[in-house]
């Protein structure tokens, strides 16, 4: 069954610190992997958008990580800034017919002063 | 406008009562989809519309939920004889192809009574 399971369900860090955040997945076939930002009463923001061949990709303070082979991807956000106080939400495209999204549940990221 | 837009923003309504909801894609955008997001959990897929093919309705939760798609544009979603546990914030999406990033509304929050 095609799964994506984000951890932790939720974080709290102080203002200026780094966290990472972890997606772990069964999708097959693999088509790419997104990351998108949800702030509270919006609709999510891509992030970013991997293919099976990329392994980092940067977005400003937001880095992703892919590694296929273990199906594993992590969001790394340097120098948090309160701003970055939102749910971040991992997305797998599975290569079918229709490109089939499944979605993570979130990581809800609270930044504190 | 250069965005996803939906409305109307908000909705509250009685149980049993029928409404509509809208979205505007980005122009151009040949993929198009709805998902429904209740408090503080993820999003739910609903239907996708991708170019003139058939939709993908495999979301839809019961018989009282039902979208079009007109001229390849506009879309909206249509839930009969609402229940309370339709209450949710109902999102599109829209993206140039099935395999790039969505961009999202703000969403409808509908509540019924």
């Amino acid at each position: 069954k095609n799964q994506v399971e984000q951890s932790p369900q939720s974080l709290i860090i102080l203002e200026g610190k780094n966290c990472t955040l972890q997606c772990n997945y069964t999708v097959s076939p693999f088509s790419n992997l997104r990351w998108y930002k949800q702030d509270t009463g919006r609709g999510p923001v891509s992030l970013t958008i991997m293919t099976f061949s990329e392994n980092t990709k940067s977005n400003g303070r937001y880095t992703a990580t892919l590694d296929a082979d273990t199906k594993q991807s992590s969001l790394h956000i340097t120098a948090s800034q309160l701003s970055d106080s939102a749910s971040y939400i991992c997305v797998v495209s599975a290569l079918t017919g229709n490109y089939q999204l499944i979605w993570g549940a979130g990581t809800k990221l609270i930044i504190k002063p | 406008g250069a965005g996803v837009s939906q409305s109307p923003s908000n909705k509250v309504t009685e149980k049993g009562k029928d409404v509509e909801l809208r979205c505007d894609p980005i122009s151009g955008h040949t993929a198009l989809y709805w998902y429904r997001q209740s408090l503080g959990q993820g999003l739910e897929f609903l239907i996708y519309f991708q170019g003139n093919s058939a939709p993908d309705k495999s979301g839809l939760p019961s018989d009282r939920f039902s979208a079009e798609r007109t001229g390849g544009s506009v879309s909206t979603l249509t839930i009969q004889r609402t229940q309370q546990e339709d209450s949710a914030v109902y999102l599109c999406a829209s993206s140039l192809t099935p395999d790039q990033p969505q961009h999202f509304g703000d969403g409808t929050r509908l509540s019924i009574l």
